[in-house]
Formats: C-alpha cells, sequence, structure tokens
C-alpha cells in the first residue's frame, strides 16, 4: 500500500489531453511539495515536475503540474507516442520522516 | 555534465550482503546528497534512504533500517549503498540519485544496478 494513491492506469490518443492524479494526506501532500518522475521502459526515472509546478530546462511545457489541498495532479497536453511510460508522484511525509512515490500510473497513447 | 554511473549487476544468495557503488562526476561532491530508491521486477519505486555526501549523515527508510548503510568517499567521489542479510525480494534494482534538497528532488539518476538475489 503506497503512501501516495495514482490511478494504475490512464490512456489517450495524440494530441489529447491527459491527468494523472496522485491523492495524499496532510502529513505528505497537504503540507509538501510535489514532484513527478516519468520513467521509460528499462530507463532511469527522470524529473518531470518539481516544487508542485515547476518544470527543469528542458522539460516542454506540454506538461504541467498542480496541487489542493492533499491531492495533485500531472497533466499531459498534445499527447505524444514518446510519452507512453510510467509516471510517479512524490512528496515527502513529516510522519515516516522520508519521501515517497505513488505506486506509479502507466501511460498508454492509443 | 552531471552523471551517476554505478557499479555492475551482481548475483548474490540468500544471507550474504552487497555493496553498490554510485560514482559522481560534474559538480562539487560535497554540495548535495544522495539517495537511493529500488524497483523489484514490475513494481513501484521505493525510497531506501539518503547520505550526505558533505557531512556523511544518513536517514534511512524504516522498512531498511539495520539493514542498510550507506557510506561516501570524498576523496573518489563515491557513495556506497550495503545491503546486508540480503532475501530473495530483495531482488531489485537500485537506482543512486542527486537529491537537490534532501526531500526526495532528484534532478539526476544513475543507470541502475540489478541486484539478483537467488540460491
Amino acid at each position: 500500500q503506497s503512501v501516495l494513491t495514482q490511478p494504475p492506469s490512464a490512456s489517450g490518443t495524440p494530441g489529447q489531453k491527459v491527468t494523472i492524479s496522485c491523492s495524499g494526506s496532510s502529513s505528505n501532500i497537504g503540507t509538501n511539495p510535489v514532484k513527478w518522475y516519468r520513467q521509460l521502459p528499462g530507463t532511469a526515472p527522470k524529473l518531470l515536475i518539481y516544487d508542485n509546478s515547476q518544470r527543469p530546462s528542458g522539460v516542454p511545457d506540454r506538461f504541467s503540474g498542480s496541487k489542493s489541498g492533499a491531492s495533485a495532479s500531472l497533466a499531459i497536453s498534445g499527447l505524444q507516442s514518446e510519452d507512453e511510460a510510467d509516471y510517479y508522484c512524490a512528496a515527502w511525509d513529516d510522519s515516516l520522516n522520508g519521501p515517497f512515490f505513488g505506486g506509479g500510473t502507466k501511460l498508454t497513447v492509443l | 555534465q552531471v552523471q551517476l554511473v554505478q557499479s555492475g549487476a551482481e548475483v548474490k544468495k540468500p544471507g550474504t550482503s552487497v555493496k553498490v557503488s554510485c560514482k559522481v562526476y560534474g559538480y562539487t561532491f560535497t554540495t548535495y546528497g544522495i539517495s537511493w530508491v529500488r524497483q523489484a521486477p514490475g513494481q513501484g519505486l521505493e525510497w531506501m534512504g539518503w547520505i550526505s555526501a558533505g557531512n556523511g549523515n544518513t536517514n534511512y527508510a524504516q522498512n531498511f533500517q539495520g539493514r542498510v548503510t550507506m557510506t561516501t568517499d570524498t576523496s573518489a567521489n563515491t557513495v556506497y549503498m550495503e545491503v546486508m542479510s540480503l532475501r530473495s525480494d530483495d531482488t531489485a534494482v537500485y537506482y543512486c540519485a542527486r537529491d537537490r534538497d534532501s526531500t526526495g528532488y532528484y534532478d539526476f539518476w544513475g543507470q541502475g544496478t540489478l541486484v539478483t538475489v537467488s540460491s
């Protein structure tokens, strides 16, 4: 059972907008910034979003993050076939004294 | 440029230990901490712990306390992670990641090290 809850799967067609949710609690997302990572098959994760909505340099503005209360979401617009990957949210948990990941969402581009 | 290069794959027997290294390039070693994250086959990401490359302070995840040790060698710009008393469910890819603020902000990752535990 993950500390942060994500839907196991999501899908969309090329060009569409897809949103992936991440639900937590007051001890993690409710008080700490959220990060999002993307993992392509057989590779290491890559940082997509930090501080809830900030993009590292090189990450396209098709990717956007938001947070409200103890939930966060990642939106991907203009979906492309190369976006097919696993997406993970992460946040520090004050009660458990560590960073925790969601269970991951497998995005399929139909 | 920033790179984290990990040691190669390992095959270990249950009850033994494994030590994985993570050598960093392209930045001042002592500026940032390093976290270790593992991923069992077909599973998600699991944080194992963090070590400050500046002073060696550590923070281990509850699940790994007493069984994992993280150390640094400043002269070699290298971080080590040792897991003891290996079990079959420790079979996983182990990643090191540069932690910008010690709270899970991982901006660079190693390539991963597969550790297989099998009798």
